[in-house]
């Protein structure tokens, strides 16, 4: 069982254009985390949401906590092929202490 | 400090032999993690330390991998008998408490 669902899996879109990508679970969530990988790298933390209805920004990304603190979502205006990598999101549920991992966003953005 | 760093970047090993891998974590992160990642999919949950103590083990870890962090610092993953099957990115991650994860480069192993 998957607990965080991402979606859409795949995305390949034109530069310019705007996007989200949804991070969606049954379960509460005391934290959730949204992580960038480009190819043969490590994911790198882009931004952590703590609080239900929260949103952050970071340039032309735009994070958001769920009320419910159940899902999140990652927007992102005018993406630039250097926006190219994989999205993936993953949060820390009830007592558990290690992340749960989204199985993430493959995301191309063609010039 | 210069992040997590990992050694070695890529390995190429035949079918049965045994590989090991070093992760360096941030100096003051008190928990490594170790997870495994095939292209194009998330990190899969391999094992993690608080400090020197091994909490928590994944079931995908068969007695053919183990894992070290003497003295609490540098960690290592040991694959015996290596298979086609254990090919993927191998990552090492340390963190602070639950705040979020700093990730190495990784280690490419490729079983040949």
């Amino acid at each position: 069982t998957q607990l965080l669902e991402q979606s859409p899996q795949f995305l390949s879109i034109q530069e310019g254009e705007n996007l989200t990508v949804y991070c969606n679970s049954s379960s509460v969530f005391s934290s959730l985390q949204w992580y960038r990988q480009e190819p043969g790298e490590g994911p790198v933390l882009l931004v952590t949401v703590v609080t239900g209805g929260e949103v952050k920004k970071l340039k032309r990304l735009t994070f958001q906590f769920g009320d419910a603190r159940k899902d999140s979502s990652l927007h992102i205006t005018a993406a630039q092929p250097g926006d190219t990598g994989l999205y993936l999101c993953a949060g820390f549920a009830g007592n558990n202490r290690k992340l749960i991992w989204g199985l993430g966003t493959s995301l191309a953005v063609n010039p | 400090d210069t992040g997590v760093s990992q050694n070695p970047r890529h390995k190429i090993t035949k079918r049965g032999q045994n590989v090991t891998f070093r992760c360096d974590p941030i100096s003051e992160h008190n928990r490594l993690y170790w997870y495994r990642q095939t292209l194009g999919q998330g990190p899969e949950f391999l094992t993690y330390f608080q400090n020197e103590a091994q909490l928590e083990k994944s079931r995908l870890l068969s007695d053919r991998f183990s894992a070290e962090r003497p003295k609490g610092s540098f960690s290592t993953l040991e694959i015996q008998r290596t298979e086609q099957g254990d090919s993927a990115m191998y990552l090492c991650a340390s963190s602070l408490g639950f705040a979020g994860y700093t990730f190495g480069s990784g280690t490419r192993l490729t079983v040949v």
